[in-house]
């Protein structure tokens, strides 16, 4: 299967700083999506995106799909405890009927 | 409004025993998923689905089996469990199309033991 390689892996920051991670395929995606994860519930949709070159914000997130399309990145400003997860990156590759996952990052925040 | 509705949330199988897990949608997707995910690790998907009555293989689709007799629901049966089957699985619906966004239940935790 396609392999997505999401990074970093983990991270532990202070409240109110900002955090980015990023997702790089070998093959190209028509469709990026970012995926929260709470422990014991399955992953929310946070941000889609369907285009190259794409910015799109939700809230404190911005997400950019990447303009080779083989790669997207997610941002979080000002984070708060409850920003606390697992993000997971996803990929819609052709023929359109496949999601892909990246292997997650997980957030801590520290207040 | 419900979504994707998986049951049960939790079992304990012994190894060798059968059971299915059930997934039913309401929100008229086509597309319906299963994926397991292992601690630490990201989705795996095991099969999928893009229409009653049409099934297909994922990447770890060994152990496992599905149906799609209706839009609605899509179950996964494990006929011999084994422990490697520890997991927990997510079932997904989306509409087709690049712009279909997936949708998840709230996952089953599997223990075979």
């Amino acid at each position: 299967g396609q392999q997505l390689n999401q990074s970093p892996q983990s991270m532990f920051i202070q409240e109110g700083e900002d955090v980015s991670m990023n997702c790089t395929s070998s093959s190209i995606f028509n469709t990026w999506l970012w995926y929260k994860q709470d422990p014991g519930e399955g992953p929310v949709l946070l941000i889609a995106l369907y285009k190259a070159g794409e910015l799109t914000s939700n809230g404190r997130l911005t997400a950019q799909f990447g303009i080779t399309r083989k790669d997207s990145f997610l941002n979080i400003s000002a984070s708060i405890p409850s920003d606390v997860g697992i993000y997971f990156c996803a990929g819609l590759a052709p023929p359109g009927n496949q999601f892909y996952f990246g292997t997650g990052t997980s957030l801590t925040v520290i207040p | 409004n419900a979504g994707v509705t998986q049951t049960p949330k939790f079992r304990i199988l012994k190894i060798g025993q059968s059971m299915t897990l059930q997934c039913t949608q309401d929100m008229n997707h086509n597309y319906m998923y299963w994926y397991r995910q292992d601690p630490g690790m990201g989705l795996k998907l095991i099969y999928y689905s893009v229409g009653a009555g049409i099934t297909d293989k994922g990447e770890v689709p060994n152990g496992y089996n599905v149906s799609r007799s209706t839009t609605e629901d899509f179950p996964l049966r494990l006929e011999l469990a084994a422990p490697s089957q520890t997991s927990v699985y997510f079932c997904a619906s989306s509409t087709a199309g690049w712009t279909g966004e997936l949708f998840f239940g709230e996952g089953s935790r599997l223990t075979v033991l």
